[in-house]
């Protein structure tokens, strides 16, 4: 069966400083691969999402990033973070080819401070 | 621009109960539509999608009803169970594309009290 792993589970990082998330996708190959954020009291925003290794679709102009390094493995990261990066993270995983459901991971609770 | 609306922030039922989760959307080429359950700290899970072409889907204690003419969907949950408490959140996407760039409605906090 598919998992899907990403951490770290929590983050709390200075305003101006580096970000890496980082997730992977067990069981399946070839899979869309999806970074949403949940801001405080909101529903959940489509980052970027990634269709194979290094094709990468931004949604949001914004301060982050998104890379494919890996068939199965999908990272955000941004040179400098903001206040307003603060949120739950979250990296899914969806068949590709057919109209199907993301599976999502636990996320990553990032604070900026 | 909310294409997808939840306008019940929350909604609390007595168990045993029906709970019925409502979810509006503007956009007219939403073609699919989900829900998924979410519980604090943890990722949404996957409850019970419904295409277009039906306006009904059942799954277990589970089933969504789709209004297109009205741009509306419904998650009936019966009976409700303590463990269902959760957060609820509706979601769409468009015939355009194959891939799963859902757009999330703003979730509704479902409470089952025992």
């Amino acid at each position: 069966s598919q998992t899907i792993h990403q951490w770290p589970a929590t983050l709390v990082q200075p305003v101006g400083s580096p970000l890496s998330l980082e997730c992977t996708v067990e069981g399946t190959s070839n899979p869309n691969l999806y970074w949403y954020r949940q801001a405080a009291g909101r529903g959940l925003q489509l980052l970027f999402y990634s269709v194979g290794i290094g094709q990468i679709s931004s949604e949001v102009p914004q301060n982050l990033s998104a890379s494919r390094p890996q068939d199965r493995q999908f990272i955000l990261s941004s040179k400098k973070l903001l206040l307003s990066d603060s949120g739950f993270y979250l990296c899914a995983w969806s068949l590709s080819g057919i109209r199907s459901p993301l599976h999502f991971g636990n996320g990553t609770r990032l604070t900026v401070t | 621009d909310q294409q997808v609306k939840q306008n019940s922030p929350s909604l609390s039922v007595q168990e045993g109960r029906i709970s019925i989760l409502n979810c509006d959307y503007t956009n007219s080429m939403f073609d699919y539509f989900l829900w998924y359950k979410k519980y604090p700290a943890e990722g949404p899970t996957f409850l019970i999608s419904i295409s277009s072409i039906k306006d009904k889907n059942e799954d277990g204690r589970f089933t969504v009803f789709l209004n297109k003419s009205a741009k509306h969907l419904s998650l009936h949950i019966v009976p409700s169970q303590p463990g269902d408490s959760a957060v609820y959140f509706c979601a769409a996407s468009d015939g355009g594309t194959s891939y799963g760039k859902l757009t999330f409605g703003q979730g509704t906090i479902l409470t089952v009290h025992p």
